[in-house]
């Protein structure tokens, strides 16, 4: 069965500290890794989709990238905007759905 | 519409009522998902539907739970007989691809 394991679960930064969260994964056949960003009282928001390893996106100071057991999104100098709960899902090759981690949630002080 | 639409965004149901949750997805998007999420949990896939394909309802928790989706565009969620467990957020999500999903907003759930 698809696992997919984020961490932390909750991560406190400064403004301009930069860090990293983590999504392992463990799937048959990897047709694609989501990250999504969602903020209280709202649905996720679509960030990245990573098909192989070895690739990389980047959107402002958001950078995902992608292993064959993980995904890393890295956050370059943090703003406190960029507070919210980030997930990762894993889709299956083959299957539609898309099975998600419990997410971590980040707060960046000002 | 520029979104997904779901409505009501809360509902405050008795046990053993039925509720049917409404999603209006993207104009022209052919893939359509529910997902429920309940706290401190991650989000549970419910049901998807392709185009005129039948749906792939394997994430449903049990068969109070159905939905359906009216000439390829609105869907109805419909939960019978509710329970407090059936307590959470439903999501909707809509897609042109199967790729990068848009969510809506969601319909909290609540049964007392």
């Amino acid at each position: 069965e698809d696992q997919v394991t984020q961490s932390p679960e909750a991560l406190r930064l400064q403004e301009g500290e930069s860090s990293s969260l983590n999504c392992s994964y463990t799937v048959s056949g990897l047709r694609g890794l989501f990250w999504y960003r969602q903020d209280p009282g709202k649905g996720p928001e679509f960030l990245f989709t990573l098909y192989s390893a070895g690739e990389e996106k980047e959107k402002e100071r958001l950078k995902a990238t992608l292993t064959k057991k993980e995904s890393f999104l890295h956050i370059t100098a943090p703003k406190p905007e960029d507070s919210a709960t980030y997930l990762c899902a894993v889709q299956e090759t083959g299957f539609q759905k898309l099975v998600f981690g419990t997410g971590t949630r980040l707060l960046v002080s000002p | 519409g520029a979104g997904v639409s779901q409505s009501p965004s809360n509902k405050v149901t008795e046990k053993g009522k039925d509720v049917e949750l409404r999603c209006d997805p993207i104009s022209g998007h052919t893939a359509l998902y529910w997902y429920r999420q309940s706290l401190g949990q991650g989000l549970e896939f419910l049901i998807y539907f392709q185009g005129n394909s039948a749906p792939d309802k394997s994430g449903l928790p049990s068969d109070r739970f159905s939905a359906e989706r009216t000439g390829g565009s609105v869907s109805t969620l419909t939960i019978q007989r509710t329970q407090q467990e059936d307590s959470a957020v439903y999501l909707c999500a809509s897609s042109p691809f199967n790729d990068g999903y848009t969510f809506g907003s969601g319909t909290r759930l609540t049964v007392v």
